[in-house]
């Protein structure tokens, strides 16, 4: 049970602004949104989470619709190192799925050169 | 601060084996989980923890057990081995105070194991 939705895979440039979407139609006022990426060979790392403001931090910004359904992750200056498999993923901590994170096949992103 | 290591890296079984993958975390997190990657998919849930004493399936439990005597470890046992275990193994830890929702997730490295 996913629950969001991802392009298999995006491309961009160097340098260049990425914006990768994620629709969650189906999401709860208590689910936080987020998104999480992967590295060839290593664990998720985590990126960026908000609720239902837009969130900035030092890798990435976070753009929420108002009727939380859907959000983009923005990379602003791509890098050869970002070139991963971003999951966009919904947290919550209710009951019986407390906490849990579920992972579809995200976004493979490749940055060209 | 190591952040939360795992160990082995790898390991080869062969059918029917026991195994026990090694889980810590130096960050007093007290949520802690495991999660298996087979190729080309993401990850699913196998057991989680919510503190020391408390432990709970996910989404692919059987052939696995858990327990969670201190904080800071949660080792997963593989009771006996099938080729169907095959994975990377991925163990992940965050706070849950103030709500487990706002709260990001820190990944160990992950153990490969291959069972033959």
């Amino acid at each position: 049970d996913a629950k969001t939705t991802q392009p298999n895979s995006m491309e961009s440039n160097e340098e260049e602004p990425v914006h990768l979407p994620c629709n969650h139609s189906t999401i709860s006022g208590t689910d936080y949104i987020h998104w999480y990426r992967q590295l060839p060979s290593q664990g998720p790392e985590y990126v960026i989470h908000g609720l239902t403001s837009n969130v900035n931090n030092r890798m990435a910004s976070l753009a929420i619709a108002e009727d939380r359904k859907s959000s983009t992750l923005i990379l602003h200056r791509a890098t050869l190192r970002d070139a991963a498999v971003y999951y966009c993923i919904l947290r919550d901590d209710r009951g019986s799925t407390l906490g849990r994170l579920y992972f579809g096949r995200g976004t493979q992103l490749t940055v060209w050169p | 601060n190591a952040g939360v290591t795992q160990t082995p890296k790898f390991q080869v079984l062969k059918t029917g084996q026991s195994m026990t993958l090694q889980c810590a975390q130096d960050m007093n997190h007290e949520y802690m989980s495991w999660y298996r990657q087979d190729p080309g998919m993401g990850l699913r849930l196998i057991h989680y923890s919510v503190g020391a004493g408390i432990t709970d399936q996910g989404e692919v439990p059987n052939g696995y057990n858990v327990s969670r005597s201190t904080t800071e470890d949660f080792p997963l046992r593989l009771l006996s081995a099938a080729p169907s275990q095959t994975s990377v193994y991925f163990c992940a830890s965050s706070y849950s105070g103030g709500g487990l929702g706002g709260q990001g997730y820190t990944f160990g490295s992950g153990t490969r194991l291959t069972v033959v």
